[in-house]
């Protein structure tokens, strides 16, 4: 099956400067690349999603990028501010198959 | 538009115990899943349903778990007897059909002792 790993599980940076969370993922007949912010128990939210046949996709600060090649995919947040913290989680699926397979998460916090 | 809506949110149980989720998918979703998120970790699927159809439970315990959706929309999941390592949040979440993006629900979290 899927396996998708996240880097780093930890990411702390100053407000205003940029984060970056890396994903791979094992499968190569993942299509969909969702990734979802969690807040200390509340639940996960969906903020920018990515399709195979699109290289890059951006919404105002956020923007995901997709190396099929590679099979890895990143998150990328600009002018990082304190209400960015929490943890993210990046997650990858098929056609027939749309249950997702999450990363195991990593840690935002950015320091005001 | 009301959002996935799960209950009870808390629950605590003694080992043995059986305990049951519920939870309400949006509003004309067909597609409806169970998830358990470990403390510190991703979500891991439990069952899919389309509509009142379970198309995805190999990884349901089904020892222990069951889960319904009857007439295609709420749907239940139940731990029979519960036991120490079923202490985990578990999240519902709906999507329109199996190729849309999933919603979560607030999930419910269970602690077993």
């Amino acid at each position: 099956g899927e396996n998708v790993e996240q880097h780093p599980s930890t990411l702390s940076v100053q407000e205003g400067d940029s984060a970056v969370i890396k994903c791979t993922y094992s499968d190569s007949a993942s299509n969909y690349f969702p990734w979802y912010k969690q807040e200390l128990g509340k639940r996960p939210q969906l903020i920018i999603d990515i399709r195979s046949n699109v290289g890059e996709k951006k919404d105002q600060r956020i923007a995901v990028t997709l190396n099929k090649t590679a099979k890895h995919f990143s998150l990328h947040i600009t002018e990082t501010q304190p209400e960015d913290s929490a943890v993210y989680f990046c997650a990858a699926s098929k056609t027939g198959r749309r249950a997702l397979t999450f990363g195991s998460g990593t840690r935002l916090q950015v320091q005001p | 538009e009301a959002g996935v809506v799960q209950s009870p949110r808390y629950k605590i149980i003694e080992k043995k115990q059986p305990v049951a989720f519920w939870c309400n998918p949006i509003s004309g979703h067909n597609t409806l899943y169970w998830y358990l998120q470990n403390l510190g970790q991703g979500p891991e699927l439990l069952i899919r349903y389309e509509n009142e159809e379970a198309v995805d439970d190999s990884q349901l315990p089904k020892d222990r778990f069951s889960a319904e959706r009857l007439k295609g929309v709420d749907s239940t999941l139940k731990i029979q007897p519960a036991e120490l390592g079923d202490s985990a949040v578990y999240l519902c979440a709906s999507s329109l059909n199996e190729k849309e993006t999933q919603y979560f629900g607030p999930g419910t979290r269970l602690l077993v002792l």
